[in-house]
């Protein structure tokens, strides 16, 4: 069966670099690929999805690239500011109706 | 900007007792979602909905149920809490199955 592999350690990344968060996943590539932030005791928000056929997607900081050959996809924060710090989600689509969730890697900015 | 809510945020319980879970949406979505979070845990679906009258269970085993008897409501159920229900419960609902999903908070559940 599919499943996501974020790095589970936290990243620590000084105010104004560039973070990258890393999702890789182990079987089928998805038709979606989706990026998601989530603060302490509140619900997963949206930030980006990445089709497959896709290779990369930007909205104002954040970058998100799909590479299906390595069955990996990278998340970009640039010029990472101290309110970026979070956990942040990686979410596979595996058809029917469902994405599967990655553990999230936690940024502290 | 919240457009889903889910009430209450935390519930302390004693084992045994009835519990409702109550989510809404305002968006118009036809498909819902509940997940079960535990700290630093992925999150695992435990119910989904298409649409009015229509919920399927998700891949984690879970003892509660859900109705869909409005678009806009999807509340979960438990008949009878116990200590392993403790958990995060999360509430979610998209245009589409494939398209980014809109969270609410959660409610923390702990069950003595």
């Amino acid at each position: 069966s599919q499943k996501i592999e974020q790095n589970s350690e936290a990243l620590n990344i000084q105010e104004g670099k560039t973070a990258t968060l890393t999702c890789n996943y182990t079987n089928y590539s998805p038709a979606y690929l989706q990026w998601y932030r989530q603060d302490p005791g509140r619900g997963p928000v949206f930030l980006l999805l990445i089709r497959e056929n896709e290779k990369e997607k930007r909205k104002e900081r954040l970058k998100v690239t799909f590479d299906t050959t390595l069955k990996q996809s990278l998340f970009h924060i640039t010029a990472s500011q101290p309110a970026d710090s979070a956990t942040y989600l990686c979410a596979l689509w595996i058809g029917t109706y469902k994405y599967i969730f990655g553990t999230g890697t936690r940024l502290k900015v | 900007e919240a457009d889903i809510y889910q009430t209450p945020r935390y519930l302390v319980i004693g084992t045994g007792k009835k519990i409702t879970l109550e989510c809404s949406q305002t968006m118009g979505h036809d498909k819902m979602y509940w997940y079960q979070q535990d700290p630093g845990m992925e999150l695992h679906l435990i119910h989904y909905s298409y649409g009015v009258n229509s919920t399927e269970k998700g891949d984690l085993s879970s003892e509660s149920t859900v109705s869909r008897i409005r678009t806009e409501h999807f509340p979960l159920t438990l008949e009878s809490a116990r200590p392993s229900h403790t958990s995060q419960y999360l509430c979610a609902s998209s245009k589409h199955s494939n398209q980014p999903q809109h969270f609410g908070d959660g409610t923390r559940l702990s069950i003595l």
